[in-house]
């Protein structure tokens, strides 16, 4: 069975563009989060949808944004990019409603701010 | 607020060694933990998840114990390997959702 997939895996924008990266959870996955990569902080939660609901958002600004869509599909996008979101953005999903789940990633996005 | 560590940062060790992580939480109240390995530029592959009411899970040279008491879990690997070598995190789920509060993770070197 295929695993999380996310597009593109790589991806130049400038300063001031916007961006919206796409994730395909595993088949029969219904809940969807993301996660940001950097060297200085680490993996940061972004938000998670669970049947197309934003369930849980972490402390980033309102540039960062999701949605689901009824396929479970989702996707993020960041406005008015800065140079401070290059990273590596991961995408995981699990099949269940609470928590108590295995949860999987996908490779990644990385996107570069220049 | 949950905060997430591992020791140690960096390790190298010759092939064939046991090696022992460690993962530290600061709030007992979790859900489960999960641990993950990452290799360059790649993305998470989940190793195992411990649930609160359990004590360890194993898998294949890979055995997880968790004490929630004490805020403390450890990842065991057995005779090492080199394909071995990656990072290491620990992430800890506080509640009824999927959000991940992750450590700042071992990078394991396995040398031949």
């Amino acid at each position: 069975k295929a695993g999380v997939t996310q597009t593109p895996r790589y991806l130049i924008k400038t300063r001031g563009q916007q961006v919206t990266l796409s994730c395909s959870p595993i088949s029969g996955h219904r809940s969807v989060s993301w996660y940001q990569q950097t060297p200085g902080q680490g993996l940061q939660f972004l938000f998670e949808y669970f049947s197309e609901t934003q369930r849980n958002k972490g402390n980033f600004p309102g540039r960062f944004s999701g949605r689901q869509f009824s396929n479970s599909r989702s996707e993020m996008n960041v406005s008015t990019l800065e140079l401070g979101d290059s990273a590596l953005y991961l995408c995981a999903s699990s099949g269940g409603t609470g928590g108590g789940n295995t949860i999987y990633f996908g490779e990644g996005s990385w996107l570069t701010v220049v | 607020k949950q905060e997430v560590t591992q020791i140690p940062a960096a390790l190298s060790v010759p092939e064939g060694e046991n090696l022992v992580l460690n993962c530290s939480f600061t709030d007992s109240a979790i859900y489960n933990l999960q641990w993950f390995r990452q290799d360059p530029g790649k993305g998470l592959t989940s190793l195992l998840l411990i649930q609160s009411s359990q004590r360890e899970q194993t898998s294949g040279r890979l055995n997880a114990s968790l004490d929630k008491s004490s805020g403390r879990s450890t990842l065991y690997i057995a005779a090492s390997q080199p394909g071995d070598s990656a990072t290491y995190l620990c992430a800890v789920r506080t509640g009824h959702t999927d959000k991940l509060i992750f450590g700042t993770g071992t990078r394991l070197q396995v040398f031949p």
